[in-house]
């Protein structure tokens, strides 16, 4: 009975390569997020839905473009991936209203 | 800018200490503060969060918060090496009509046994 989980848990792959990232949670939640966690440790907004409708599209390159299939789902998909692409991303939910976010494992991606 | 501060550590306390922890927000307008406890490797969890000018207390933790001086802290009572850890103080905000944290860098937490 995960609340969060993303798939993949580890993905390396090679510059210039497009990969998912995907990301389910059973809390029903009315909004997701996509955060990304640099070498230091540092946690930055990507991206945010609500039911199913893009909120917040913080400053990321174009190549990031997020989906959400529907209110439980929301995936990453990453074009042409360069090496500073590598970190840690997660993805979190939160009920609606409020501010309360709960975070998946996580998807440590390696560009080489 | 909306911007959290933290001492990125290490802080290092004795077993059985309590260990402080300390967060200072910009946006004089945030309304909720949260802490969260990151293994290494591991994801952000959730271990409290405040809402009220004041003490609030779960176990062994207690958060802290003065919006007047935009100040939050984290009180760990009678630490353990388990507590070991980066703790993220995250604060919310609502910025035309979305809800978002931002979030410190984090303070690592080390509890000699």
């Amino acid at each position: 009975d995960t609340a969060v989980s993303q798939t993949p848990k580890y993905l390396v792959t090679q510059m210039g390569n497009d990969k998912s990232i995907k990301c389910e949670q059973n809390l029903g939640h009315d909004t997701m997020y996509w955060y990304k966690q640099d070498s230091k440790k540092f946690l930055k907004i990507m991206f945010s839905y609500n039911n199913k409708e893009l909120i917040i599209n913080e400053t990321v390159p174009n190549r990031f473009s997020p989906k959400s299939p529907d209110k439980a789902h929301l995936n990453l998909h990453i074009n042409s991936l360069e090496l500073g692409d590598s970190a840690v991303y997660f993805c979190a939910s939160s009920p609606g209203g409020t501010d309360t976010q709960y975070f998946g494992p996580g998807t440590r991606l390696t560009v080489l | 800018q909306k911007e959290v501060e933290q001492n990125s550590g290490p802080l290092s306390v004795p077993e059985g200490a309590i260990a402080s922890l300390n967060c200072t927000y910009s946006d004089r307008g945030s309304q909720s503060f949260f802490w969260y406890r990151q293994y290494s490797g591991k994801s952000p969890e959730l271990i409290m969060f405040i809402y009220s000018n004041g003490d609030k207390e779960d176990g062994r933790f207690t958060a802290q918060l003065n919006k007047a001086s935009q100040y939050v802290s984290l009180l760990i009572r009678d630490s353990q090496p388990s507590d070991s850890a980066t703790y993220l103080c995250a604060v919310g905000y609502m910025d035309t009509g979305r809800r978002a944290l931002t979030f410190g860098s984090g303070t690592r937490l080390q509890v000699q046994p």
